[in-house]
């Protein structure tokens, strides 16, 4: 089983559609998580961290379930800008486990 | 935010031969940094953490030999590919933390190596 596991892609979805993506996470020690975004040949940006009580960030909304060990990413409206891959990445302490990446692609 | 830099961005060597990357950061110091290998619609692999004036951890399965990693200040650490064959060829990219694990990871630009 993967440290990390997100949604196979891809996504296609129109402007202003909300999309979610869902993650898990194998190792109970893992103490941040985050979702990052990576464009196509470009390094990982930082998207977001991700917090236990949930945070927020304008059409981002983030959410973490330590007991199901689950991450989710919610983004609502969305722009032709937002097409990316989403990675989720999990602090297994000592270093970053990035997931496979789910696609998107916002469609006119 | 802080800036991490890496070069080459794109290299084309031919086999046999070895390539130096190397990853700096630029506004901060990194007593550690780490390496990763990333293939076409895959995601980033870690391939070994860095560390300034010790020697890299590697990640099992990857060749110490192959992948030189050298980090001999707070602000450089270079992966040198040696004796390069095609299935090298890949995007390696680096990170570095400016404040610790559980804060944001800086990554370089990233370099495509491309070994004919």
């Amino acid at each position: 089983r993967k440290e990390v596991e997100q949604d196979p892609g891809p996504f296609n979805v129109p402007e202003g559609a909300t999309v979610a993506f869902n993650c898990t996470y194998s190792n109970s020690a893992s103490q941040s998580f985050f979702w990052y975004r990576q464009d196509c040949r470009k390094e990982p940006k930082l998207l977001m961290s991700v917090y236990s009580s949930g945070n927020e960030d304008g059409r981002f909304t983030a959410q973490l379930n330590r007991a199901s060990q689950y991450i989710s990413l919610l983004i609502r409206d969305s722009k032709l800008s937002d097409s990316a891959t989403y990675l989720c990445v999990v602090n297994s302490p000592g270093k970053l486990i990035f997931g496979q990446g789910t696609e998107l692609s916002v469609k006119p | 935010g802080a800036v991490v830099s890496q070069h080459p961005s794109r290299v084309i060597c031919k086999s046999g031969t070895s390539v130096k990357i190397e990853c700096r950061s630029l506004d901060f110091q990194a007593t550690t940094m780490f390496w990763y290998r990333q293939f076409p619609k895959k995601s980033l692999m870690l391939m070994a953490t860095s560390n300034e004036g010790s020697k890299a951890t590697y990640e099992q399965g990857v060749e110490k030999d192959k992948f030189l990693i050298n980090h001999a200040s707070l602000t450089l650490s270079t992966l040198t590919v040696t004796s390069a064959h095609p299935e090298d060829s890949s995007f390696y990219i680096c990170s570095a933390h400016e404040r610790g694990l559980n804060t944001e990871a800086f990554f370089g630009q990233g370099t495509r190596l491309t070994v004919v």
